[in-house]
Formats: structure tokens, C-alpha cells, sequence
């Protein structure tokens, strides 16, 4: 069956950097996009980034542009996102979503991971 | 960027009843819209895709509708399993936007 997972989420201080790490399973990885969604606390969802299957493709949200950085491993089936420069606005639970390359809809997600930017 | 607007915010509903969610899109989307349910604690779980395709496992109790910038959400006969924060997203151009989302709620 797909599976998601995500890893890497943590407490962190405002300016500092997290690596987030999403591992699929249960299909052919190299056949999908990949985004990530994030949900602050008691809000609603935001798409952050995704990846095409070839990985050259890339794609941000404005919030996110110039500190964070998508990756893929289609040799070892996940995804990455490399954050930088984090804010406490960056709080949230992301999401690892397969993304369906034609309509981009989001089929399946990962259960998240937390990231908090606190001093 | 698109702006999704949904509607209403929260209702409150009764098992069996007929519910309607509105979701707008601030300029056409084609039929690049899909609905997610998302309860408490959760990841989102796909619904509807390209506005009118049930996702494979889905209850055919779920059903979507519209094109262009005007799209529906129908659950003909609510369950006590469907109380849960229903998305639409728009995926025609990003950054691909998400509804605020509305809160099915038992009366």
C-alpha cells in the first residue's frame, strides 16, 4: 500500500535550519510529483513547495521562496526539504503529499511532522 | 495568485441529512479543483478530484460538481463519520491555493 513518512520535525530557534525527509513506499516513486503542505496550529492548509518526477522542476510558495529548498532521491525514494532562515510563522505540521503530474491533486499525504520556531 | 473562498465556515448537521459546501475560485480553474476531509489530528484525505471524480474507497455518498469558478461539495446523506473540516484546492496554477475550509459539525 503507498506510504508516507515524514521525519526531521523539531524544536527550533527563529533563524535557524531543519531538514524535513519524506519516504515513500507502495508504488513507483520516480512516476509522481511530490509537494509539501504545512498547517499552523488551529489553522488552515498551505502548500509550501513540489518536484517533478525528474527533478527538474521546481516549485515554492512566496512565504517560502529563497529560504527553503525542495530535493528528491528517486534511487531511495524520498523527498527532501531543507529550511533555512526559519521564522516562528514557519510553525506548523508538514505534510509529504504524492501529487498526481497531471492534474496535481494530492492523493496521498504522510501523517506530518512538527516544526516549531521558538525561542 | 487564486483565492478560494468556501462557505459556509461551519454548519451544523444532522446524521442523514443532505449537505452542500461552496467553494469560488477568484478567476476560472478549469476543473482543477479538488476536495480533501480532514479530522482532528489527521493528514487531509482526497475526496473529489479534477471537481467530479471520486477517489478510489471514497463513499459514493460523496459527490462533486461545477467548472470555471463555481464549484460544489455534496454529501447526499451525512454519516457520523463525516463530521470533519472539508478543503477544496485549487491546483490550475501555483501556488496552488486552499478554500479556508468549513467545519461539519453534529447539530
Amino acid at each position: 500500500q503507498v506510504q508516507l513518512v515524514e521525519s526531521g520535525g523539531d524544536l527550533v530557534k527563529p533563524g535557524g535550519s531543519l531538514r524535513l525527509s519524506c519516504a515513500a513506499s507502495g508504488f513507483t516513486f520516480s512516476d509522481y510529483y511530490t509537494s509539501w503542505i504545512r498547517q499552523a496550529p488551529g489553522k488552515g492548509l498551505e502548500w509550501v513547495s513540489y518536484i517533478n518526477s525528474r527533478r527538474n522542476t521546481v516549485k515554492y510558495a512566496d512565504s517560502v521562496k529563497g529560504r527553503f529548498t525542495i530535493s528528491r532521491d528517486n534511487a531511495k525514494n524520498s523527498v527532501h526539504l531543507q529550511m533555512n532562515s526559519l521564522r516562528a510563522e514557519d510553525t506548523a505540521v508538514y505534510f509529504c503529499a504524492r501529487t498526481n503530474s497531471d492534474w496535481y491533486y494530492f492523493d496521498y499525504w504522510g501523517q506530518g511532522t512538527l516544526v516549531t520556531v521558538s525561542s | 495568485d487564486i483565492q478560494m473562498t468556501q462557505s459556509p465556515s461551519s454548519l451544523s448537521a444532522s446524521v442523514g441529512d443532505r449537505v452542500t459546501i461552496t467553494c469560488r475560485a477568484s478567476q476560472t480553474i478549469s476543473s482543477y479543483l479538488n476536495w480533501y476531509q480532514q479530522k482532528p489530528g489527521k493528514a487531509p484525505k482526497l475526496l473529489i478530484y479534477v471537481a467530479s471524480s471520486l477517489q478510489s474507497g471514497v463513499p459514493s455518498r460523496f459527490s462533486g460538481s461545477g467548472s470555471g469558478t463555481d464549484f460544489t461539495l455534496t454529501i447526499s446523506s451525512l454519516q457520523p463519520e463525516d463530521f470533519a473540516t472539508y478543503y477544496c484546492q485549487q491546483s490550475y496554477s501555483t501556488p496552488w491555493t486552499f478554500g479556508q475550509g468549513t467545519k461539519v459539525e453534529i447539530k
